[in-house]
């Protein structure tokens, strides 16, 4: 069975431009989780998803937003880029919300702002 | 607040034992644990919940003292592909979320 894949793998963009970053979940998972890592961090929540519904919002500002789709794939946004958004951003699935769901991550997108 | 874990690092020989610890301020539904390998994604190891039940993986052992709100990851008998970033994390918002919080990480280095 295919994992959790993301898109694209890396990303170069400059100060103030927007950046739109893909994730598909394992098939039958319905829930899709948003991360940051930044180098030498533990993952930082930013969004979840379940039933194309927003579930949950970490810390970050309304520069970032996501969605879900009909199929449960997910896209995040971020708009008017600073140099500290340069991270892995991750995306994870899990078949529903529930505290006790493992939560199977994709390979992560690359992004570098210059 | 993000779960604090000890030690910060750790370095092995094939064959000898590890414990990470993992401490929260906050009171946890769960704890989940995660090994990284540089430039791969994180990998699910287990899950602990309240009253004692555990998910995951057969070699690896852990425990969940929900009084003090402290998780210890167990690894017996390293082998070199234990090699990574092993980080504890915790649900933030209640128990019908899955949205985690993790520790800093514990980067675990094992010898042949």
């Amino acid at each position: 069975d295919a994992g959790v894949t993301q898109s694209p793998t890396h990303l170069i963009k400059t100060r103030g431009q927007h950046v739109t970053l893909r994730c598909s979940p394992i098939s039958g998972h319905k829930s899709v989780s948003w991360y940051q890592q930044v180098l030498g961090q533990g993952p930082q929540f930013i969004f979840q998803y379940y039933e194309k519904e927003e579930r949950g919002r970490g810390n970050f500002p309304d520069r970032f937003s996501a969605r879900q789709f009909p199929n449960y794939s997910s896209e995040l946004n971020v708009n008017a880029l600073l140099l500290g958004d340069s991270a892995l951003y991750l995306c994870a699935s899990s078949l529903w919300t529930g505290v006790d769901q493992p939560q199977h991550f994709g390979d992560g997108t690359r992004l570098s702002i210059l | 607040q993000q779960p604090v874990q000890s030690p910060q690092a750790v370095i092995l020989r094939e064959g000898e034992d590890a414990v990470i610890n993992c401490s929260s301020s906050k009171a946890l539904y769960s704890v989940h644990w995660y090994r990284q390998k540089h430039g791969e994604a994180p990998i699910f190891l287990m899950i602990l919940l309240k009253g004692g039940e555990q998910k995951g993986h057969d070699k690896i052992s852990a425990s969940f003292n929900e009084k003090k709100q402290q998780s210890s990851l167990y690894l017996t008998a390293s082998q070199l592909s234990y090699s990574g970033t092993y980080f504890c994390g915790g649900p933030a918002g209640g128990t019908s979320y899955g949205k985690l919080t993790f520790g800093q990480g514990t980067i675990l280095t094992v010898h042949p």
